[in-house]
């Protein structure tokens, strides 16, 4: 079936260090890929998607690319802040299953001053 | 503010009991999604609705119903209520019911089944 793999948490990291979260997938075709991220007390927002081989999503200096060959779709972003710590969920969308989100089991970042 | 509300905020019940989770989505969106988040199961898809129809389906108990009204707000029923069901219970929102297109998450419900 389909599913999603996400790096363990929880991530801590210095301000102003290089992140990347792994996140690999399971489905048969060309799912849609996501990023959502969930700060404390909150519901999830979007934070980039891809939706075709070789795209790459971005957003608020976050980029992840869809690599259909590895079947992974990493989150980077080149210098973290306090402001990014949240829970942060990758996610895919295949286009004969209406809109359903499946989701990774989500790492949570902490970024120290 | 994504502009989806969700009522109410948090909810706490008994084992047995029967519970109306209720979704108001962004204003044009036709599409309405039902997910859980628990500590052992993560986020977990529920159920779709788009301009009133089930669209698709998830792991959704039978003890689990839903419908999307007229006015495109959607209600979440559970019945029957048990410990395991304690969770948050997130609505969200799209235009379209597709693959592609972003999804709108409101603040979510929190259940506590005691």
């Amino acid at each position: 079936g389909n599913s999603v793999t996400q790096m363990e948490g929880p991530v801590t990291l210095s301000e102003e260090a290089f992140l990347t979260i792994n996140c690999t997938y399971t489905a048969t075709g060309y799912p849609s890929l996501f990023w959502y991220v969930q700060y404390p007390g909150e519901g999830l927002q979007l934070l980039l998607k891809a939706t075709k081989a070789d795209d790459k999503g971005s957003n608020k200096g976050f980029e992840a690319t869809y690599r259909k060959e590895t079947t992974s779709f990493h989150l980077e972003k080149g210098s973290v802040q306090v402001s990014d710590s949240a829970v942060y969920f990758c996610a895919l969308s295949r286009y004969n299953q209406g809109g359903k989100l499946i989701f990774g089991q989500g790492t949570e970042l902490s970024v120290k001053p | 503010d994504s502009g989806v509300t969700q009522t109410p905020k948090h909810l706490i019940t008994a084992t047995g009991q029967r519970v109306t989770l209720r979704c108001s989505p962004r204003s044009g969106d036709l599409s309405v999604y039902w997910y859980q988040q628990s500590l052992d199961q993560g986020l977990q898809f529920l159920i779709q609705y788009y301009n009133g129809e089930e669209r698709a389906k998830g792991n959704i108990l039978e003890r689990f119903s839903a419908q999307q009204f007229p006015d495109l707000h959607s209600e979440l029923n559970l019945s029957s209520l048990e410990l395991g069901d304690s969770a948050l219970y997130f609505c969200a929102s799209s235009v379209g019911g597709r693959a592609m297109n972003e999804q709108f998450f409101g603040p979510g419900t929190r259940l506590t089944v005691l």
